[in-house]
Formats: C-alpha cells, sequence, structure tokens
C-alpha cells in the first residue's frame, strides 16, 4: 500500500537552530513529491516539488532533497516566521494514477 | 492577481441541511480537487475533475456531491447524508492532474 509518513510529528526550534524535517514514503514508483507549508487555519502554500533522486532545490532558509525512499527539508538558521506546519505530498506512477497521497505533518515551532 | 478563491470562509450547518462551498481559480487550470482536512490525519480526497463536465469520486464521496460547469468553478455541496462534515475544506487546481496542485485559503464548516 502506498504510504508518505512525516517525523517528527512536531519540532521546536531556537531562532537559528537549524534541522532537517524527514518525509519517508512507500510507492511503487514516483511521479513527484510535493512540500508545502500551512499556516493555521489557512491553506497550504506550495514549497516545492521534486522529480526524481539526487534532485535539490532551495528557497531562501529552505533546502529539499529526494532520494529512492524518503526526503528531507533542511532548515537552515530558523527564524520566528518559519513557524508553521509542513507538509509533504508523493504522486506515484501507474495508469490512472492521480491522487496525491499526503502525510500527516510536522509542526514547527521557532522561538525567538 | 491569478489564485484559487474559496467562500465563505467559515460556514455553520444545521443537521439534516445541504450547504454548498464555493472554489473559484483564474489560473486556466484544467483539474480541480477538493479535499477534507481533519486534526492529525493527511489530507484526504473527496472529488476531483480533470476537464468540464467531468469528475470523479476520490476516497471520501459519500455524502458529497460536485459540479463542473465552467472551467474557473467547481462547488462542492455537503449533504445531510454526510453524518460527520464538521472539517475543513480545501479547494485545490493544477495545469493536469500529474502536475503542482495549488490551495486555496479553505472554508471550515461546524455543524450545530
Amino acid at each position: 500500500e502506498d504510504q508518505v509518513t512525516q517525523s517528527p510529528e512536531a519540532l521546536r526550534l531556537q531562532e537559528g537552530e537549524s534541522s532537517s524535517l524527514n518525509c519517508s514514503y512507500t510507492v511503487s514508483g514516483l511521479r513527484g513529491l510535493f512540500w508545502y507549508r500551512q499556516d493555521p487555519g489557512k491553506g497550504p502554500e506550495f514549497l516545492f516539488t521534486l522529480y526524481s533522486a539526487g534532485e535539490e532545490k532551495e528557497k531562501e532558509r529552505l533546502k529539499a532533497t529526494l532520494t529512492k525512499k524518503e526526503s528531507f527539508l533542511h532548515i537552515t538558521a530558523p527564524k520566528p516566521e518559519d513557524s508553521a506546519t509542513y507538509l509533504c505530498a508523493v504522486l506515484p506512477e501507474g495508469a490512472g494514477t492521480y491522487k496525491y497521497i499526503f502525510g500527516t505533518g510536522t509542526r514547527l515551532k521557532v522561538l525567538a | 492577481d491569478g489564485g484559487i478563491t474559496q467562500s465563505p470562509k467559515y460556514l455553520f450547518r444545521k443537521e439534516g441541511q445541504n450547504v454548498t462551498l464555493s472554489c473559484e481559480q483564474n489560473l486556466n487550470h484544467d483539474a480541480m480537487y477538493w479535499y477534507r482536512q481533519d486534526p492529525g490525519q493527511g489530507l484526504r480526497l473527496i472529488y476531483y475533475s480533470q476537464i468540464v463536465n467531468d469528475f470523479q469520486k476520490g476516497d471520501i464521496a459519500e455524502g458529497y456531491s460536485v459540479s463542473r460547469e465552467k472551467k474557473e468553478s467547481f462547488p462542492l455541496t455537503v449533504t445531510s447524508a454526510q453524518k460527520n462534515p464538521t472539517a475543513f475544506y480545501l479547494c485545490a487546481s493544477s495545469t493536469s492532474e500529474f502536475d503542482t496542485q495549488y490551495f486555496g485559503p479553505g472554508t471550515r464548516l461546524t455543524v450545530l
């Protein structure tokens, strides 16, 4: 069964304390992996799409990487405004496959 | 400004009522989606539409209905048959069913 697991469920960091969020997935084939940021009471905001193992993408303090089994979202020198829930989703390969599979998210709190 | 709008932001439903949630996009996207988000769970797909006048059930379609009469619009009706409708509802769209999905701001539905 296709599955996405995010860890940790929650993470508290001091401002400037770098860390990584993990998204592990089990699918027969990967069409794409997506990272989103979600603030409380709002819709998810798109961050990155990764398509193949070894691919990396960066945006400000965030860097996403992809292997054949997992993706990491690295946060370098975070600031309080980076506090949010980070969601990971995968789109499996296969005929007629259209559904994203979402993880339950990592709630990040950055303390000043 | 291109984007996805959802209305209302908050909606209250009495027992036995049908309510309709609005989703409009001006991104010229062909595919549109409705998700339900509950605390501690990943986003779950209710319905999706790849093209005007066509839509398919997702994983949790029971008690919901949709229409896609215009490319820009994909309204969701929560019927009285949906026994536990209190949740945060998210609409998304993408260029095609295999591309990155972009989300609207969400509608929070509460049953009184």
